[in-house]
């Protein structure tokens, strides 16, 4: 049973760029939510999406986007790129229940020169 | 604003100790809590899990103890080994999941 699989695992950018990172839940889970980790720091929420729409967000600006599809995969969309964003993106699957643990993939390295 | 944050930034213990580490919360209203591990290179790996209507609850090798009280969380690892050495973050549920800063576990053989 595969679980949370993300791609690609890293990626380099230059400021001004654009990004798309993507997400396949694991097997039965309709939820993903995508984080934004650090170094250093604990992963920070960015938004979740269900039912193909954002549910719920960070504290993050609108460079960031996101899209779910019908088969509840996850794309993650960052413009006009920031040294700032260099981080580890990581994505969580959940199945839409009341707290219900989510599980996370490997993440996204994302270097911004 | 809401939070979740750790007690030390780093334990360093032996082989075979046993291990505790501490959270503090600050959202009186969370009713759900999950420890995280995450090595080096890797996304966080589930835990153990509590609700706010439990004070304990154990896993295999881990307890997980929930103080409402004072709003504090800790995590034992029995026995423990080199395979547990990771960043382990305690995370609450409010409107989103809420990772504190994390806690690097160092075990010596």
């Amino acid at each position: 049973d595969a679980g949370v699989t993300q791609s690609p695992t890293h990626l380099i950018k230059t400021r001004g760029q654009q990004v798309t990172l993507r997400c396949s839940p694991k097997s039965g889970h309709d939820t993903v939510s995508w984080y934004q980790q650090a170094l250093g720091q604990g992963p920070q929420f960015i938004f979740q999406y269900y039912e193909e729409e954002e549910r719920q967000r960070g504290n993050f600006p609108d460079r960031f986007s996101g899209h779910q599809f019908p088969n509840y995969s996850s794309e993650l969309n960052v413009n006009a790129l920031l040294l700032g964003d260099s981080a580890l993106y990581l994505c969580a699957s959940s199945a839409m229940a009341i707290n219900q643990p989510q599980h996370f993939g490997d993440g996204t390295r994302l270097s911004i020169l | 604003g809401e939070s979740v944050g750790l007690h030390l930034p780093t334990l360093s213990v032996q082989e075979g100790d046993n291990s505790i580490i501490n959270c503090a919360y600050s959202n009186s209203a969370s009713d759900y809590f999950i420890w995280y591990k995450q090595e080096s290179g890797k996304g966080p790996q589930f835990i153990i899990d509590i609700r706010s209507n439990m004070d304990k609850r154990q896993g295999q090798r881990v307890t997980v103890l929930l103080n409402k009280t004072v709003k504090h969380l800790s995590l034992q690892i029995a026995a423990t080994q080199p395979g547990d050495s990771a960043v382990y973050f305690c995370a609450e549920i409010g409107t989103a999941l809420i990772f504190g800063k994390g806690t690097t576990l160092s075990v010596s053989s």
